[in-house]
Protein backbone atom coordinates (compact mmCIF):
# COMPACT_ATOMS: atom_id res chain seq x y z
CA UNK A 1 0.00 0.00 0.00
CA UNK A 2 1.22 3.15 -0.83
CA UNK A 3 -1.29 5.25 1.35
CA UNK A 4 -1.49 8.57 1.04
CA UNK A 5 0.00 10.13 -2.11
CA UNK A 6 1.14 13.73 -2.98
CA UNK A 7 2.70 15.55 -5.86
CA UNK A 8 3.77 17.14 -6.84
CA UNK A 9 6.35 17.83 -3.70
CA UNK A 10 7.41 21.33 -4.32
CA UNK A 11 5.90 23.69 -6.58
CA UNK A 12 6.45 27.98 -7.76
CA UNK A 13 3.51 29.92 -9.14
CA UNK A 14 3.49 33.35 -9.87
CA UNK A 15 0.84 35.47 -9.07
CA UNK A 16 -2.54 34.70 -10.53
CA UNK A 17 -1.86 31.58 -12.50
CA UNK A 18 -3.50 28.23 -11.11
CA UNK A 19 -2.54 24.85 -10.39
CA UNK A 20 -4.19 21.56 -9.08
CA UNK A 21 -2.77 19.60 -6.09
CA UNK A 22 -3.27 16.15 -6.46
CA UNK A 23 -4.07 13.66 -3.75
CA UNK A 24 -4.50 10.04 -3.86
CA UNK A 25 -5.24 7.40 -1.04
CA UNK A 26 -5.27 3.44 -2.30
CA UNK A 27 -7.26 2.53 1.47
CA UNK A 28 -10.72 2.82 0.41
CA UNK A 29 -10.77 5.59 3.34
CA UNK A 30 -14.42 7.54 2.86
CA UNK A 31 -12.93 11.19 4.56
CA UNK A 32 -10.65 12.90 2.95
CA UNK A 33 -9.45 16.28 3.47
CA UNK A 34 -6.92 19.11 2.75
CA UNK A 35 -4.82 21.13 5.15
CA UNK A 36 -2.35 23.94 4.84
CA UNK A 37 0.69 24.32 7.65
CA UNK A 38 1.78 27.80 8.08
CA UNK A 39 4.62 28.73 10.61
CA UNK A 40 3.09 29.27 14.44
CA UNK A 41 -0.11 28.31 13.11
CA UNK A 42 -0.64 24.54 13.31
CA UNK A 43 -2.49 22.87 10.49
CA UNK A 44 -6.11 24.55 9.26
CA UNK A 45 -8.33 22.90 7.68
CA UNK A 46 -9.14 24.07 3.93
CA UNK A 47 -12.07 21.53 2.66
CA UNK A 48 -12.77 18.03 3.00
CA UNK A 49 -15.18 15.16 1.52
CA UNK A 50 -16.91 12.09 3.63
CA UNK A 51 -17.10 10.67 0.02
CA UNK A 52 -17.02 10.84 -3.72
CA UNK A 53 -19.82 13.64 -4.52
CA UNK A 54 -19.43 14.81 -1.18
CA UNK A 55 -17.53 18.03 -0.23
CA UNK A 56 -17.69 20.73 2.11
CA UNK A 57 -15.71 23.60 3.41
CA UNK A 58 -13.39 23.67 6.54
CA UNK A 59 -11.65 26.76 8.10
CA UNK A 60 -9.77 28.61 5.29
CA UNK A 61 -11.61 27.52 2.04
CA UNK A 62 -11.19 31.36 0.26
CA UNK A 63 -9.40 30.61 -2.87
CA UNK A 64 -9.53 27.25 -2.81
CA UNK A 65 -11.74 25.13 -4.75
CA UNK A 66 -11.87 20.49 -4.70
CA UNK A 67 -14.28 18.10 -6.19
CA UNK A 68 -14.58 14.11 -5.25
CA UNK A 69 -15.10 12.07 -8.13
CA UNK A 70 -13.66 8.88 -6.98
CA UNK A 71 -13.08 7.17 -3.73
CA UNK A 72 -9.41 7.51 -4.20
CA UNK A 73 -8.52 10.61 -5.76
CA UNK A 74 -9.17 14.60 -3.92
CA UNK A 75 -7.53 17.13 -5.59
CA UNK A 76 -7.11 20.73 -4.69
CA UNK A 77 -7.59 23.67 -7.38
CA UNK A 78 -6.10 26.75 -6.53
CA UNK A 79 -7.96 29.45 -8.44
CA UNK A 80 -5.61 32.54 -9.03
CA UNK A 81 -2.81 31.79 -6.84
CA UNK A 82 -1.63 34.91 -4.25
CA UNK A 83 1.58 35.00 -1.90
CA UNK A 84 -0.53 34.32 1.06
CA UNK A 85 -1.54 31.06 -0.22
CA UNK A 86 2.30 30.35 -0.09
CA UNK A 87 2.68 26.84 2.63
CA UNK A 88 3.22 23.35 2.82
CA UNK A 89 -0.33 21.76 2.02
CA UNK A 90 -0.78 18.07 3.21
CA UNK A 91 -4.06 15.81 2.16
CA UNK A 92 -5.30 13.35 4.85
CA UNK A 93 -7.28 10.45 4.71
CA UNK A 94 -9.28 8.06 7.23
CA UNK A 95 -12.29 5.89 7.74
CA UNK A 96 -15.54 7.59 8.60
CA UNK A 97 -16.94 6.83 11.68
CA UNK A 98 -15.78 6.06 15.40
CA UNK A 99 -14.20 2.14 15.61
CA UNK A 100 -10.77 3.32 13.52
CA UNK A 101 -10.25 7.19 13.74
CA UNK A 102 -6.58 7.46 12.77
CA UNK A 103 -5.97 9.79 10.01
CA UNK A 104 -3.11 9.32 7.67
CA UNK A 105 -0.85 12.29 5.88
CA UNK A 106 0.78 12.66 2.89
CA UNK A 107 4.42 13.92 2.87
CA UNK A 108 3.23 17.62 1.62
CA UNK A 109 3.28 19.70 -1.45
CA UNK A 110 5.92 22.86 -0.50
CA UNK A 111 3.95 25.77 -2.71
CA UNK A 112 5.45 29.05 -3.04
CA UNK A 113 3.99 32.03 -4.68
CA UNK A 114 5.85 34.91 -6.18
CA UNK B 1 -9.95 31.68 17.06
CA UNK B 2 -7.82 29.42 18.50
CA UNK B 3 -10.25 26.46 19.63
CA UNK B 4 -7.14 24.39 20.79
CA UNK B 5 -4.29 26.52 22.47
CA UNK B 6 -0.78 24.40 23.08
CA UNK B 7 2.28 25.62 25.20
CA UNK B 8 5.05 25.28 24.98
CA UNK B 9 6.01 26.49 21.50
CA UNK B 10 9.31 24.77 22.20
CA UNK B 11 10.69 22.77 24.39
CA UNK B 12 15.07 21.63 24.77
CA UNK B 13 15.40 18.75 27.75
CA UNK B 14 18.37 16.32 28.24
CA UNK B 15 17.87 12.81 27.33
CA UNK B 16 16.30 10.72 29.51
CA UNK B 17 14.11 14.05 30.53
CA UNK B 18 10.36 13.95 30.71
CA UNK B 19 9.12 16.85 28.56
CA UNK B 20 5.54 17.78 28.82
CA UNK B 21 3.77 19.91 25.95
CA UNK B 22 -0.12 21.16 27.56
CA UNK B 23 -3.07 21.47 25.34
CA UNK B 24 -6.30 23.26 26.37
CA UNK B 25 -9.77 23.41 24.23
CA UNK B 26 -13.43 25.26 24.47
CA UNK B 27 -15.49 22.78 22.80
CA UNK B 28 -16.86 20.81 24.93
CA UNK B 29 -18.60 18.73 22.10
CA UNK B 30 -14.96 17.29 21.08
CA UNK B 31 -15.08 13.94 21.89
CA UNK B 32 -11.52 12.50 20.17
CA UNK B 33 -7.88 14.03 20.86
CA UNK B 34 -4.83 12.77 19.32
CA UNK B 35 -1.43 13.69 19.35
CA UNK B 36 0.40 13.73 16.09
CA UNK B 37 4.16 13.81 15.29
CA UNK B 38 6.10 15.82 12.58
CA UNK B 39 9.20 15.06 11.51
CA UNK B 40 11.10 17.57 8.86
CA UNK B 41 10.35 17.06 5.44
CA UNK B 42 7.34 14.62 6.39
CA UNK B 43 3.46 14.50 6.79
CA UNK B 44 2.34 14.03 10.33
CA UNK B 45 1.50 10.77 11.93
CA UNK B 46 -0.26 9.60 14.46
CA UNK B 47 1.41 8.97 18.00
CA UNK B 48 -1.39 8.39 20.45
CA UNK B 49 -5.06 9.30 21.03
CA UNK B 50 -7.85 9.52 23.84
CA UNK B 51 -11.19 9.48 23.96
CA UNK B 52 -12.36 11.63 27.00
CA UNK B 53 -14.09 9.21 29.43
CA UNK B 54 -10.57 8.20 30.19
CA UNK B 55 -8.04 9.78 32.45
CA UNK B 56 -4.79 8.74 31.16
CA UNK B 57 -3.74 6.50 28.19
CA UNK B 58 -0.05 5.03 28.29
CA UNK B 59 1.15 3.24 24.76
CA UNK B 60 4.94 2.48 25.12
CA UNK B 61 6.87 5.76 26.43
CA UNK B 62 3.86 8.29 25.71
CA UNK B 63 1.54 9.24 27.62
CA UNK B 64 -1.82 11.41 27.79
CA UNK B 65 -3.22 12.73 30.47
CA UNK B 66 -7.08 14.08 30.19
CA UNK B 67 -8.54 16.40 32.89
CA UNK B 68 -12.19 16.81 31.35
CA UNK B 69 -13.47 19.25 34.15
CA UNK B 70 -10.40 21.47 32.91
CA UNK B 71 -10.50 21.05 29.70
CA UNK B 72 -6.83 19.92 29.24
CA UNK B 73 -4.83 17.19 28.37
CA UNK B 74 -1.49 16.92 27.66
CA UNK B 75 1.46 14.18 26.11
CA UNK B 76 4.27 13.20 29.19
CA UNK B 77 7.78 11.57 27.16
CA UNK B 78 9.34 9.24 29.13
CA UNK B 79 12.95 8.50 28.73
CA UNK B 80 13.19 10.78 26.09
CA UNK B 81 15.73 10.41 23.39
CA UNK B 82 16.97 12.33 20.01
CA UNK B 83 15.29 10.32 18.17
CA UNK B 84 11.92 11.85 19.63
CA UNK B 85 13.06 15.30 18.30
CA UNK B 86 10.32 16.48 16.70
CA UNK B 87 7.75 18.55 16.53
CA UNK B 88 4.45 17.87 18.47
CA UNK B 89 1.01 18.31 17.57
CA UNK B 90 -2.28 18.30 19.91
CA UNK B 91 -5.37 18.08 17.77
CA UNK B 92 -9.05 17.59 18.36
CA UNK B 93 -11.84 16.25 16.34
CA UNK B 94 -16.11 15.54 17.14
CA UNK B 95 -16.53 12.42 15.90
CA UNK B 96 -19.07 11.66 13.78
CA UNK B 97 -20.75 9.13 10.78
CA UNK B 98 -18.99 11.90 8.32
CA UNK B 99 -15.10 11.36 9.62
CA UNK B 100 -12.04 12.92 11.06
CA UNK B 101 -12.72 16.60 11.14
CA UNK B 102 -9.59 17.66 13.09
CA UNK B 103 -8.46 21.03 14.98
CA UNK B 104 -4.74 21.54 15.73
CA UNK B 105 -3.32 23.03 18.01
CA UNK B 106 0.11 25.17 17.12
CA UNK B 107 2.57 22.63 17.44
CA UNK B 108 5.49 22.18 19.66
CA UNK B 109 9.36 22.20 18.78
CA UNK B 110 11.18 19.43 20.52
CA UNK B 111 14.82 19.27 20.92
CA UNK B 112 16.22 16.54 22.97
CA UNK B 113 19.99 16.41 23.68
CA UNK B 114 22.50 14.21 24.31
Amino acid sequence: NAGVTQTPKFQVLKTGQSMTLQCAQDMNHEYMSWYRQDPGMGLRLIHYSVGAGITDQGEVPNGYNVSRSTTEDFPLRLLSAAPSQTSVYFCASSYSGHSNTEAFFGQGTRLTVV
Amino acid sequence: QQQVKQSPQSLIVQKGGIPIINCAYENTAFDYFPWYQQFPGKGPALLIAIRPDVSEKKEGRFTISFNKSAKQFSLHIMDSQPGDSATYFCAAAILTGGGNKLTFGTGTQLKVEL
